[in-house]
């Protein structure tokens, strides 16, 4: 139980163009889902906290007008980087948190490469 | 405010060995604990928690945590390392919101 999807687990992209990050929980409900980045050889740094049907909650020096979050269902956030540029390039995780167990369940990544 | 603090960015061990990895935190409220590990390339995976049950925790793999209160403490032990326990490992403690704060992490190196 608790597994969380991430699609695509790789992306590259040209310098400009937008692209879409979804996550999904597949066997549980999540009203709470968390973007974080990741840089090599670092920790996870949150980006933001999506909750179903509101608005995300963007931690401080997150750009939310580049990095758009959408948590259209209890089982799907989606993170969309826009006008993306090489300096975005970046592994990219999501998380979702069950109240049952009051614990974060991590997606796989992806890896968003722009060219 | 919550914090994290792991000892040691890397850690190397001979297989069969004792892993002890450190983790200090600091919290203002009962903390819930984790600690994750990730492989390369890879999300993390949870391996134990702590949330005020039991102090001693027992997680996947043949890991445990002991919960220290008097020294602020969640050190992951596993009495015999394996080379397939090579990976990076990350504490962390939930903060507001259900938000978890991490460690800078530490990166497990199994000698054959």
């Amino acid at each position: 139980g608790a597994v969380v999807s991430q699609h695509p687990s790789r992306v590259i992209c040209k310098s400009g163009t937008s692209v879409k990050i979804e996550c999904r929980s597949l066997d549980f409900q999540a009203t709470t889902m968390f973007w974080y980045r990741q840089f090599p050889k670092q920790s996870l740094m949150l980006m933001a906290t999506s909750n179903e049907g509101s608005k995300a909650t963007y931690e401080q020096g997150v750009e939310k007008d580049k990095f758009l979050i959408n948590h259209a269902s209890l089982t799907l956030s989606t993170l969309t980087v826009t006008s993306a540029h090489p300096e975005d390039s970046s592994f990219y995780i999501c998380s979702a948190h069950t109240g049952d167990t009051d614990t974060q369940y991590f997606g796989p990544g992806t890896r968003l490469t722009v060219l | 405010a919550q914090s994290v603090t792991q000892l040691g960015s890397h850690v190397s061990v001979s297989e069969g060995a004792l892993v002890l990895l450190r983790c200090n935190y600091s919290s203002s409220v009962p903390p819930y604990l984790f600690w994750y590990v990730q492989y390369p390339n890879q999300g993390l995976q949870l391996l134990l928690k702590y949330t005020s049950a039991a102090t001693l925790v027992k997680g996947i793999n043949g890991f445990e945590a002991e919960f220290k209160k008097s020294e602020t403490s969640f050190h992951l032990t596993k009495p015999s390392a394996h080379m397939s326990d090579a990976a990076e490992y990350f504490c962390a403690v939930s903060g507001r919101g259900n938000k978890l704060v991490f460690g800078a992490g530490t990166i497990l190196r199994v000698k054959s």
